[in-house]
């Protein structure tokens, strides 16, 4: 079956960095997307992975290897408003998005 | 009205009701999706409509009823729902289906069955 890992809550300090990681096990790959989704609203988007090596946006990076079957989010500098919930969700052959449950990111001050 | 709209945003319907969740996109997509999120889950895709025409149902059962006037709109009709229906609806667009565009999401419908 298809599959994606992500860890379910983290706890990270305003002004720190946190990695979040995400594994997946899926058939085919046609890339790797990153939203965010405070709590009561929309998922956002946040990036986009294809080829390996890491996108930088801001306080936000993202990074994948395909071979690992591996991305991660890095968040650089956190706020509190950075409070969230981070969706990972991966493209497959068919174009299919197949998503994680999510990983929610709780900042302390 | 900018995005993705979505209404009701709360909804509480007995067993035996009928009603209808609404969704429009701004954005001038060609592709709208149903979705629903249920608490510490991933994302259940239910329906997918490219240009009006309906080209995923992922074996939802046929209490949810998909309707889509235009490109614009987007329904879901409940019908005789299940306690285990409560969760929050999404809707979603991207500008075509089954390519690697990003899909933007409305704030959703939380939906209560008693």
């Amino acid at each position: 079956g298809q599959n994606i890992d992500q860890p379910t809550e983290m706890t990270a300090t305003e002004g720190a960095i946190v990695q979040i990681n995400c594994t997946y096990q899926t058939s085919g790959f046609n890339g790797l997307f990153w939203y965010q989704q405070h709590a009561g609203e929309a998922p956002t988007f946040l990036s986009y992975n294809v080829l390996d090596g890491l996108e930088e946006k801001g306080r936000f990076s993202s990074f994948l290897s395909r071979s690992k079957g591996y991305s991660y989010l890095l968040l650089k500098e956190l706020q509190m408003k950075d409070s969230a919930s981070y969706l990972c969700a991966v493209r497959d052959s068919n174009y299919q998005l197949i998503w994680g449950a999510g990983t929610k990111l709780i900042i302390k001050p | 009205e900018t995005g993705v709209t979505q209404t009701p945003r709360h909804l509480v319907m007995g067993m035996t009701n009928k009603k209808s969740l609404k969704c429009e996109q701004h954005l001038g997509h060609n592709a709208m999706y149903w979705y629903k999120q249920s608490a510490k889950k991933p994302l259940e895709l239910m329906f997918v409509y490219s240009l009006e025409e309906r080209v995923e149902n992922n074996s939802v059962p046929s209490r949810f009823s998909p309707e889509c006037p235009n490109s614009s709109h987007l329904f879901l009709h409940l019908h005789t729902l299940q306690p285990e229906d409560s969760a929050l609806y999404l809707c979603a667009s991207s500008q075509r289906q089954g390519e690697a565009y990003e899909q933007y999401f409305g704030p959703g419908t939380r939906l209560t069955v008693t």
